[in-house]
């Protein structure tokens, strides 16, 4: 089983949308909706952002939005803020020997 | 609030052994699922144990790369997870945390700040 496939960067200026993908198989995220997304600043504790594809937990801002389609899933970030400058990486379950797959990660910076 | 807190990282030589422990508060430990995963440098995480709570049997898988060289463990009467790695190899080099689902089913929404095991010689 490989990792799922983000891109490196995404960079946005203060405002703006920027939306990162995470790419798996048939195998993993293309039969489910059990993705999930985090944030990840150097040093801290990752932090769960949405969860099932789209959902949010409590306390997570709505400028989040999650959404799946086939063997790929989206995070998309609206109204950019300095404070989104993280890295960001998905997970998803896997039919397979390991139950979790977890992307490379995408580093987020904010211009 | 929910806490896991992770030690027992540190430098060791090819070979060696290492015990991590993650020490978790704020929830009801023993019916949780609690999983090992790590990020090596410049990687993405990738999951490494597992060992289901007590309602679950406490069923254990483990990845592919550390079968047979790492064990994972709890004591419930220590709201303690432990993680025994043996025969340790550069590529283990990584920042281990330890993760659990408490309330978003399928995701894991509680998570160390992670410690740093180097393997080097």
């Amino acid at each position: 089983q490989s990792a799922l496939t983000q891109p490196a960067s995404v960079s946005g200026s203060p405002g703006q949308s920027i939306t990162i993908s995470c790419t798996g198989t048939s195998s993993d995220i293309g039969s489910h909706y059990l993705v999930s997304w985090y944030q990840h600043h150097p040093g801290k504790a990752p932090k769960l952002i949405l969860y099932e594809a789209y959902k949010r937990p409590s306390g997570v801002s709505s400028r989040f939005s999650g959404s799946k389609s086939g063997n790929a899933a989206s995070l998309t970030i609206y109204g950019l803020q300095a404070e989104d400058e993280a890295d960001y990486f998905c997970c998803s379950f896997a039919r397979g020997s390991t139950p979790w797959l977890f992307g490379g990660g995408t580093k987020v910076t904010v211009l | 609030e929910v806490q896991l807190e992770e030690s027992g990282g540190g430098l060791v030589k090819p070979g060696g052994s290492l015990r991590l422990s993650c020490a978790a508060s704020g929830f009801i430990f023993d019916i949780a699922s609690l999983n090992w995963v790590r990020q090596a440098p410049g990687k993405g995480m990738a999951w490494i144990a597992r060992i289901k709570g007590k309602n679950d049997g406490g069923t254990i898988d483990y990845a592919a790369p550390v079968q047979g060289r790492f064990t994972i463990w709890r004591d419930d009467s220590k709201n303690t997870l432990y993680l025994q790695m043996n025969s340790l190899k550069t590529e283990d080099t990584a920042v281990y945390y330890c993760i659990t689902t408490l309330f978003s089913p399928n995701s894991f929404d509680a998570w160390g700040q992670g410690t740093m095991v180097a393997v080097s010689s």
